[in-house]
C-alpha cells in the first residue's frame, strides 16, 4: 500500500487566490481526518469524516475553508479566498475506526505558503 | 476538555543512553494514549498506543511506554538511543468522543 497520499507537496499562492488540497487515503480505512500544522499552534484537528460522512468540523476556522469527501478513496480541503495566516503544513490522515483503537496512517503533508 | 501536555520543548540525549520523553493527560473516563513521531518534512508515524492491559507498551523501534495512572502520565521511553532517534515526537489522547487531541511536540536530540 502506498499509504495516504497528498497533493501538491508544496503550494505557493497569491492572497486571495482558492487553494485546493487533495488527500486519497488508505484503501479500507473509513475515517478520514484533516489536521493543519504551525509552529504558534501545533497540530489542529480541522474536520473529520467517518465513511465520508463529516462527523466534527469544528476545527475549521472560518468559512473560508471547507472541506468535502465525495467517496472513500478521495478527499479535497479547499481554502477561498486564502489570507497569509493560512500557510501552514496540512496533514491529511486515515484509520480504520475513528482511531479508537488503532492509529491514524498521516500522509506527507502539504505546505502551503499564502503571500 | 481533554489535554495533553508535554512540559519539554526539547529532550537532549547522549547516544546510547537511556532516554525518556514526558507526557501528562487529563481526559474523562478510560483514556486512549498514543505516541507519535515525526521526521523532518515527514508527516506523523504512530509509534504505540495504550488502549487497556499492561502499563508497560511496547512499540516500534525499541521504543516503549509506561501508562500511570495515578500520575496521568504517559512517557515515552527507550533504553538507548540512536542518532537515527533525533525527531519530533507527539502525544495523544482520544476520549470517550473519539476526538484525538495531540501535545505540543517534542523535539528530542540524540548526541554523537
Amino acid at each position: 500500500d502506498a499509504g495516504v497520499i497528498q497533493s501538491p507537496r508544496h503550494e505557493v499562492t497569491e492572497m486571495g487566490q482558492e487553494v485546493t488540497l487533495r488527500c486519497k487515503p488508505i484503501s479500507g480505512h473509513n475515517s478520514l481526518f484533516w489536521y493543519r500544522q504551525t509552529m504558534m499552534r501545533g497540530l489542529e484537528l480541522l474536520i473529520y469524516f467517518n465513511n465520508n460522512v463529516p462527523i466534527d468540523d469544528s476545527g475549521m476556522p472560518e468559512d473560508r475553508f471547507s472541506a468535502k469527501m465525495p467517496n472513500a478513496s478521495f478527499s479535497t480541503l479547499k481554502i477561498q479566498p486564502s489570507e497569509p495566516r493560512d500557510s501552514a503544513v496540512y496533514f491529511c490522515a486515515s484509520s480504520l475506526g475513528t482511531a479508537s483503537a488503532y492509529g491514524y496512517t498521516f500522509g506527507s503533508g502539504t505546505r502551503l505558503t499564502v503571500v | 476538555a481533554q489535554s495533553v501536555a508535554q512540559p519539554e520543548d526539547q529532550v537532549n540525549v547522549a547516544e546510547g543512553n537511556p532516554l525518556t520523553v514526558k507526557c501528562t493527560y487529563s481526559v474523562s473516563g478510560n483514556p486512549y494514549l498514543f505516541w507519535y513521531v515525526q521526521y523532518p518534512n515527514r508527516g506523523l508515524q504512530f509509534l504505540l498506543k495504550y488502549i487497556t492491559g499492561d502499563n508497560l507498551v511496547k512499540g516500534s523501534y525499541g521504543f516503549e511506554a509506561e501508562f500511570n495512572k495515578s500520575q496521568t502520565s504517559f512517557h515515552l521511553k527507550k533504553p538507548s538511543a540512536l542518532v537515527s532517534d533525533s525527531a519530533l515526537y507527539f502525544c495523544a489522547v482520544r476520549d470517550y468522543y473519539q476526538k484525538v487531541t495531540f501535545g505540543t511536540g517534542t523535539k528530542l536530540q540524540v548526541i554523537p
